[in-house]
């Protein structure tokens, strides 16, 4: 059963524009939310995150959006850059439990 | 600050054989997740301690894989014997418990890359 999906496996967008990416989830037991990237031969590095009591969460270029009744998150990144050229996961969980649930993933692909 | 630390990088073996990968998390950090990411999938949660003790190793594929963190430091992940599926990189992750509870980030090692032949 897949709990948290990204159903764009790959996105390519120009320099200097918006990336959107988003993730579904299937649980509303599900309170909070993160962002990692992901270079390859690296592991997951934490990007942003977002507490369900918020549905807005910005740092820096940055900004994750939560929809809780559609039980859906988007990461934008505005403007984008070539070095954001990446694979995204969404991560859920439910506070209290540290345990973590990714989606399978977004390569977003920043062109110059 | 150091990171997490993960030995070794890549490792290829033919199936039926053993393997084992040992992770060093950050000083501290005392939750350790080991995870398994197979090529085009999201990182799936293999085992998680707390300190030295296990809170979930639900997914732990438990007739081959073993997972010990003696002294709440160190870990190592053990697959005996390896199948052709097992191929995948086999991430290690720490974090903090937050005091008065929460949810804190996970700080993830390079991982390791196996080859199952």
């Amino acid at each position: 059963d897949q709990q948290v999906k990204q159903n764009s496996p790959s996105l390519s967008v120009q320099e200097g524009r918006i990336s959107i990416l988003n993730c579904d989830y299937t649980n509303s037991m599900f309170d909070y939310f993160l962002w990692y990237k992901k270079y390859p031969a690296e592991g997951p590095t934490f990007l942003i995150s977002i507490s369900s009591i918020k549905d807005k969460n910005e740092d820096g270029r940055f900004t994750v959006f939560l929809n809780k009744s559609a039980k859906h998150l988007s990461l934008h990144i505005v403007p984008s850059q070539p070095g954001d050229s990446a694979v995204y996961f969404c991560a859920v969980t439910t506070v209290g439990t540290y345990k973590y649930i990714f989606g399978t993933g977004t390569r977003l692909k920043v062109l110059a | 600050e150091a990171g997490v630390a993960q030995s070794p990088r890549y490792k290829i073996i033919e199936k039926r054989q053993s393997v084992a990968f040992w992770c060093n998390p950050i000083s501290g950090h005392a939750t350790l997740y080991w995870y398994q990411q197979i090529l085009g999938q999201g990182p799936k949660l293999l085992i998680q301690f707390q300190n030295n003790g296990v809170v979930d190793d639900s997914q732990l594929p438990k007739d081959r894989f073993s997972a010990e963190r003696l002294k709440g430091v160190d870990s190592t992940l053990k697959i005996q014997p390896a199948k052709l599926e097992d191929s995948a990189v086999y991430l290690c992750a720490s974090s903090l418990v937050p005091e008065g509870g929460g949810n804190n980030e996970q700080f993830f090692g390079p991982g390791t890359r196996l080859t199952v032949l």
